[in-house]
């Protein structure tokens, strides 16, 4: 079945650590957006690739970073730069190509939630 | 700045009731507004609203989009236990490459 897989759905990491968030999606969509989401923020978009090879910050970009090496894939990290990392982590794709600016519907993953002690 | 307010931010209803959701926006070069649903985790689609004064239905499920006065509502008519979950409402520019969501509508359906 197609669909979008994140991994760990938990995970739990004390302060100063990175940590990796994977995503990886059989869909074969070109774009692919991370979100964090906070109780009563609804959600908040950290990285977006159009393409491989090819990422741009979202609204609140900063402590993370990510690769987008291949069109399935496209990990997150949180690094110790993030001042608030515990959150939960919502990886999605969409069908957008290339020249394409629109994103259109939105495939979520199940979420990885966060927690560093 | 592109801006999405949902409201209100929580409800609880009983069973059998009939429920609105409501969405505002403002964000330059509007492409379309869409309707999402979370119960755990993952959200699920729901509508994609492009043209005003269209209404599009799934079900008890119904939505409309009002251009000019910049909203959206969400009707859920009949509400079951199962429509409880948070509605997430999200709006595309032709300027931008993602989606801007709104903080979300908690709902709670009480037996």
């Amino acid at each position: 079945d197609g669909g979008i897989t994140q991994s760990p759905k938990y995970l739990f990491r004390k302060e100063g650590q990175n940590v990796t968030l994977s995503c990886e999606q059989n869909l074969n969509h070109d774009a692919m957006y991370w979100y964090r989401q906070d109780p009563g923020q609804g959600l908040r978009l950290i990285y977006y690739s159009q393409i491989v090879n090819d990422f741009q910050k979202g609204d609140i970009a900063e402590g993370y970073s990510v690769s987008r090496e291949k069109k399935e894939s496209f990990p997150l990290t949180v690094t110790s730069a993030q001042k608030n990392p515990t959150a939960f982590y919502l990886c999605a794709s969409s069908i957008a190509g290339s020249g394409r600016r629109n994103t259109g519907e939105l495939f979520f993953g199940e979420g990885s939630r966060l927690t560093v002690l | 700045e592109d801006k999405v307010v949902q409201s209100p931010l929580s409800l609880v209803v009983h069973e059998g009731d009939t429920v609105t959701l409501n969405c505002s926006y403002e964000v330059t070069n509007f492409r379309s507004l869409l309707w999402y649903k979370q119960e755990k985790k993952a959200p699920t689609f729901l509508f994609m609203l492009t043209s005003s004064g269209i209404e599009k239905k799934s079900g008890r499920l119904s939505s409309i989009l009002d251009k000019k006065e910049l909203f959206s509502i969400l009707n859920i008519t009949a509400t079951q236990t199962g429509d409880s979950a948070v509605y997430l409402c999200a709006v595309e520019s032709n300027s931008g490459y993602a989606l801007n969501f709104g903080k979300g509508t908690s709902l709670l359906v009480t037996p």
